[in-house]
């Protein structure tokens, strides 16, 4: 099945440094991709929606210049959480569809990455 | 409904027992409908795509039904093992290739 690798898996930072969490599809290309944020005993929420070729879309209440995406390739999505802090910390984990052409495409989630800022 | 809901929020059953849980979702403009089984350190990983009503779908022990005009799927375990145990996620994605609502989850336990 298609595969989305996500890197990395854990990272510690500094407040008020950046990170950057990056998410490939290994053997189909992805014009969408997908970044969710998992809140402790919560389902994923989606936070944007990344297009190749063209700027990412946010969903409500998620601050564009904290969360910087960028989609430069149909296998590979990044977002960098800028300047981060503690409220940061958080699960990030980004997902791909591979359409095919037909209706009935799950998504594939690549192993997510658990931030923690000190 | 207005959200993808999911019940119950855990579940804790004997190995051997069989279980069933609930996702709901906004039957209007329904598109399709995932399950997802999300075991811990692991990728979440599709376990069934579900789009037409009165879709049943069953892979192994588990299987699941679909009813799009009341904006409801089951998910049922038959013969619950321990490594069933996994948080079991339903999505509810707008287009072909569009974002996905997704559930919270129902966690599920099965004690040898």
């Amino acid at each position: 099945g298609a595969v989305v690798s996500q890197h990395p898996s854990r990272v510690i930072c500094k407040s008020g440094t950046s990170v950057k969490i990056e998410c490939r599809s290994l053997d189909f290309q992805a014009t969408t991709m997908f970044w969710y944020r998992q809140f402790p005993k919560k389902s994923l929420m989606l936070m944007a929606t990344s297009n190749e070729g063209s700027k990412a879309t946010y969903e409500q209440g998620v601050e564009k210049d904290k969360f910087l995406i960028n989609h430069a390739s149909l296998t590979l999505s990044t977002l960098t959480v800028t300047s981060a802090h503690p409220e940061d910390s958080s699960f990030y984990i980004c997902s791909a569809r591979n359409p095919r052409g037909r209706m009935d495409t799950e998504a594939f989630f690549g192993q997510g990455t658990r931030l923690t800022v000190v | 409904i207005l959200n993808v809901e999911q019940s119950p929020q855990s579940l804790h059953v004997q190995e051997g027992d069989s279980t069933n849980f609930t996702c709901s979702f906004p039957s209007s403009n329904f598109y399709a409908l995932h399950w997802y089984r999300w075991e811990t350190a692991k990728s979440p990983e599709a376990l069934f795509v579900m789009t037409l009503n009165g879709d049943e779908k069953k892979k192994g022990r588990i299987s699941a039904t679909l009813n799009t005009k009341e904006g409801y799927s089951y998910l049922y375990i038959k013969g619950s093992q321990p490594e069933d145990s996994a948080t079991y996620l339903c999505a509810s994605p707008n287009t072909n290739a569009g974002k996905s609502t997704f559930g919270d989850g129902t966690t599920l336990t099965v004690k040898p």
